[in-house]
C-alpha cells in the first residue's frame, strides 16, 4: 500500500516550457487534489476533483489544468510555465468530499523550478 | 466562507518545555478541524482531527488540541517537547459536504537542546 505516489520528485523548466505532473493513490479514494505550497501561504489548492469523472477549480487554478484519468489517477498540467509558478506541489486524495471524512492524504510532492 | 489564521509563523521552545500552537478559526458552519505536520522534504501527515465528537482531541506522537466555540480556536499543544518535534505544523478547517479545506498559513517548530 503505498498510498499517494507522486512523479518526478524535482524539475527544473525553462519559462514556457510545458510539463505535467502525475499523481496516482491506491486507497480506492474518490476525490483528490492540487495544491501548491510557497513560504508564509500555506497550502492553497489549485484544482479538485470531488469524484472520477468531475474537476473543478480551487483558489488559484490560473495557469494550470487537470485530468481525472481514472479513479487512481490526477494529473496536472502546465502549459506554459512561469516563474511565478516556481514551487512545492502536492497531491492528496480523501475518501469523499467535504466534512468528517475529508481527512486528506498526501503525497511526498514535486519540487518545481521555472527559470 | 472559512479562513484560518496561525498565530506565530516561527515558534522557538526548548526540549522538554511546552508547546503551544495557536490556530483560531472562522466558518460559517459548525466546522471541522485539523492538525498536520509537515516534516523536512515529507508531505503533509495528520496529526489528530476534530469532528464534534469530544472538544479534547488526542493525536499522534503525545499531541492533543481542545475545540474552544467560544473563542473559535484549535490550539495545539504538546506537554514536552523532544527534538524530533521540530516541524512545520498547519492547522485547517472544513465546513459540511462540498466546503474545501482550507489551510492556515502554518508555524515552523524550532526545539532547542
Amino acid at each position: 500500500n503505498a498510498g499517494v505516489t507522486q512523479t518526478p520528485k524535482f524539475q527544473v523548466l525553462k519559462t514556457g516550457q510545458s510539463m505535467t505532473l502525475q499523481c496516482a493513490q491506491d486507497m480506492n479514494h474518490n476525490s483528490m487534489y492540487w495544491y501548491r505550497q510557497d513560504p508564509g501561504m500555506g497550502l492553497r489548492l489549485i484544482y479538485y476533483s470531488a469524484s472520477e469523472g468531475t474537476t473543478d477549480k480551487g483558489e488559484v487554478p490560473n495557469g494550470y489544468n487537470v485530468s481525472r484519468l481514472n479513479k487512481r489517477e490526477f494529473s496536472l498540467r502546465l502549459e506554459s510555465a512561469a516563474p511565478s509558478q516556481t514551487s512545492v506541489y502536492f497531491c492528496a486524495s480523501s475518501e469523499s468530499y467535504g466534512g468528517p471524512l475529508l481527512e486528506q492524504f498526501f503525497g511526498p510532492g514535486t519540487r518545481l523550478t521555472v527559470l | 466562507a472559512q479562513s484560518v489564521t496561525q498565530l506565530g509563523s516561527h515558534v522557538s521552545v526548548s526540549e522538554g518545555a511546552l508547546v503551544l500552537l495557536r490556530c483560531n478559526y472562522s466558518s460559517s458552519v459548525p466546522p471541522y478541524l485539523f492538525w498536520y505536520v509537515q516534516y523536512p522534504n515529507q508531505g503533509l501527515q495528520l496529526l489528530l482531527k476534530y469532528t464534534s465528537a469530544a472538544t479534547l482531541v488526542k493525536g499522534i506522537n503525545g499531541f492533543e488540541a481542545e475545540f474552544k466555540k467560544s473563542e473559535t480556536s484549535f490550539h495545539l499543544t504538546k506537554p514536552s517537547a523532544h527534538m524530533s518535534d521540530a516541524a512545520e505544523y498547519f492547522c485547517a478547517v472544513s465546513g459540511n459536504a462540498g466546503n474545501m479545506l482550507t489551510f492556515g498559513g502554518g508555524t515552523r517548530l524550532m526545539v532547542k537542546p
